[in-house]
């Protein structure tokens, strides 16, 4: 089964500066998707970004981009002009094409200061 | 209204109880799921179910079981509570389009408490 690693288990920004949250896999499947997603205090789970095996662009929304390293294996997210609306949990998650069996990360907490 | 309700939000109850959390979805997606998310484990899945009459188990079905009614709606029963079934449980949907990997949409989750 693939396997989600985030080795940052907490990361501190100052409000308006750019910050990148590591993730890297572990699959030998050639399809499959990335995704990051956000869970605020409240609790819900929220999406942010999407990346698939076969893009070779990296993938955009908005401040948030997804920097796609294949052959590192790795799908960091960059947050850009961090907002003190960023602070929370962030799960770095991969599902394979064949099966949408989705596996996630433990997570990296963000703290976004003023 | 939201897209993905759970109900109930919050849930406690005590050892050996039988529990259901039930999922609807206004989306229209074919596709449902069921996660648990503990502290330190980010959110794993339990159950998933492609249309009405498929239902796939995940990487940690034991202990529980779940019953797809309709397209719109997915439940998920504890037989047996224990307590270290305590967690939030997430259900999530998801459209297939025919190629690649379909974004999952989540609930507002469900925290359940076993004593």
């Amino acid at each position: 089964a693939q396997k989600i690693t985030q080795t940052q288990p907490g990361m501190f920004v100052q409000e308006k500066e750019a910050v990148t949250l590591d993730c890297t896999y572990d699959t030998s499947d050639q399809s499959y998707g990335l995704f990051w997603y956000k869970q605020p205090s409240s609790g819900e789970m929220i999406f942010l970004i999407y990346q698939g095996s076969y893009d070779e662009q990296n993938a955009t929304e908005g401040r948030y981009s997804l920097n796609f390293q294949k052959a590192r294996k790795s799908a960091n997210l960059v947050i850009s002009a961090s907002q003190l609306g960023d602070s929370a949990m962030y799960f770095c998650a991969m599902s394979l094409h064949n099966n949408n069996d989705m596996r996630f990360g433990a997570g990296t907490r963000l703290t976004v200061k003023p | 209204d939201a897209d993905v309700t759970q109900t109930p939000r919050n849930r406690i109850t005590k050892t050996g109880k039988r529990i259901m959390l039930e999922c609807s979805q206004t989306k229209g997606h074919d596709r449902m799921y069921w996660y648990r998310q503990d502290p330190g484990l980010g959110l794993r899945l339990i159950y998933y179910s492609f249309d009405v009459k498929d239902i796939n188990k995940g990487e940690i079905s034991d202990g529980y079981s779940v019953s797809r009614q309709a397209q719109a709606k997915f439940s998920l029963s504890l037989e047996s509570a224990i307590p270290n079934q305590t967690a939030l449980y997430f259900c999530a949907t998801s459209d297939w389009r025919g190629q690649g990997t379909d974004t999952q949409y989540f609930g507002p989750g469900t925290r359940l408490t076993v004593l």
